[in-house]
């Protein structure tokens, strides 16, 4: 198993640029999660899905989307970057049926706009 | 209110010794109470869960849970440089979101 994989690893945009972190995991988690990590201020859910079609906002919505068509898969869409999305982004997944709900976490993507 | 506190350190200590980290959360319905551990430019893992109050052992480490006074905490005892990492506490909520500390840095020197 690769577990949960994230591409690119690095990226840098210009500000107003779009762009769409992939996320794939291949245990069939039902959950799968986006966070933001910014030096010293832990981890912030952005978006998650609960299972393929549905998705709902977290902490830090403002500035992204997400779409979930398929168990595995959980893409993050940036339209309109901004100086304060650079961050690094990390996708995670966890089982219903693991309690409690351990999260397996992604390599991360190191996003950088200026 | 953040829903979980915790001093960022950084925390520097010699090999062997015993490194002790603390958080503390305010929601009082939370029942399940985790560390994760995260290497450089890596992403998080969970290093242990508790349930409710009380300790958990695992090794070289000891989780506590004291929801009298919401505070969490890690030891780490007889640590190796190895153990060099940015650790990280979280409670689980009912919708099955977890809430994360501002992780807390630790060295341990050789």
């Amino acid at each position: 198993n690769a577990g949960v994989t994230q591409t690119p690893k690095f990226r840098i945009l210009k500000i107003g640029q779009s762009m769409t972190l992939q996320c794939t995991q291949d245990m069939n988690h039902n959950y799968m999660y986006w966070y933001r990590q910014d030096p010293g201020m832990g981890l912030k859910l952005i978006y998650y899905s609960v299972g393929a079609g549905i998705t709902d906002k977290g902490e830090v919505p403002n500035g992204y989307n997400v779409s979930r068509s398929t168990t595995e898969d959980f893409p993050l869409r940036l339209e309109l970057a901004a100086p304060s999305q650079t961050s690094v982004y990390f996708c995670a997944s966890s089982s219903r049926g693991r309690v409690p709900y351990e999260q397996y976490f992604g390599p991360g993507t190191r996003l950088t706009v200026t | 209110q953040k829903e979980v506190e915790q001093d960022p350190g950084p925390l520097s200590v010699p090999e062997g010794a015993i490194v002790s980290l603390n958080c503390t959360y305010s929601n009082s319905a939370f029942q399940y109470f985790m560390w994760y551990r995260q290497y450089s430019r890596k992403g998080p893992e969970l290093l242990m869960y508790t349930y409710s109050s009380g300790n958990k052992e695992d090794g070289r480490f000891t989780a506590q849970v004291d929801k009298s006074s919401k505070y969490i905490s890690l030891f780490i005892r007889d640590s190796q440089p190895s153990d060099s990492a940015t650790y990280l506490c979280a409670t689980l909520s009912n919708d099955y979101k977890l809430s994360f500390g501002a992780g807390t840095t630790v060295t341990v020197r050789a």
